[in-house]
């Protein structure tokens, strides 16, 4: 069946640590990948995608993710996080470029600590 | 640039009565508008794709009877849920899509907290 997957429900990451946030997704093509960050009560806010070219994605806040089409992921990943970075972290996909649908994982909530 | 915005942020109603949320897309014209439900601590479900000018596209398992979306124009898609019940208490978020350049992109707002008591 077609998904995506987000294996880590909570993730707790010291302030100054690097983080790596895993996607997986089961789609028979590449489809267009986004990474979306949403604090407590509010919308999301894309903070990258990927839709061909360089596997590697710069997006917004220092945040970076990487295509990896043998491995069907596209993790998010940042060097050094910020207590501002606490959210929750979806990935998401379009499968269908017809109908512009999202397809979003599960979450990935995102604690620092001092 | 692309913002969108959702009214009310938060709006408390008594089950049996109906609730309109409106989705705007302030700085460029949307074709296509989504509607998300969120639950606690959970991921967001796609309720409907509006499309102006159009009846909506639903998903399966949503009642369209209950769920009604109208979008009358390029930046304006309302959310009407009639006869709400506690259990249509959630966080309906919507988005607009926008094409450019061989790129897509999905704008979202803020999000609308229904209470129903």
């Amino acid at each position: 069946a077609q998904s995506v997957t987000q294996p880590d429900i909570h993730i707790t990451v010291s302030e100054g640590a690097s983080l790596e946030l895993r996607c997986n997704y089961s789609y028979g093509a590449t489809p267009y990948l986004f990474w979306y960050v949403q604090s407590p009560g509010q919308g999301l806010q894309l903070l990258l995608k990927y839709f061909s070219g360089d596997t590697l994605v710069q997006g917004i806040k220092g945040f970076e993710a990487e295509f990896k089409r043998s491995q069907s992921s596209f993790n998010l990943r940042k060097p050094s996080v910020h207590w501002s970075d606490a959210a929750e972290y979806f990935c998401a996909v379009v499968a269908n470029f017809g109908n512009e649908k999202l397809t979003f994982g599960t979450g990935t909530r995102l604690t620092i600590i001092p | 640039g692309a913002v969108v915005s959702q009214h009310p942020s938060w709006v408390i109603c008594k089950s049996g009565t109906s609730v309109k949320i409106e989705c705007r897309s302030l700085d460029f014209q949307a074709t296509t508008m989504f509607w998300y439900r969120q639950f606690p601590k959970q991921s967001l479900m796609l309720m409907a794709t509006s499309n102006e000018g159009s009846k909506a596209t639903y998903e399966q398992g949503v009642e369209k009877d209950k769920f009604l979306i109208n979008h009358a124009s390029l930046t304006l898609s309302t959310l009407t849920v009639t006869s709400a019940h506690p259990e249509d208490s959630s966080f309906y978020i919507c988005s607009a899509s926008r094409s450019f350049g061989g790129s897509y992109e999905q704008y979202f707002g803020p999000g609308t907290r229904l209470t129903v008591t």
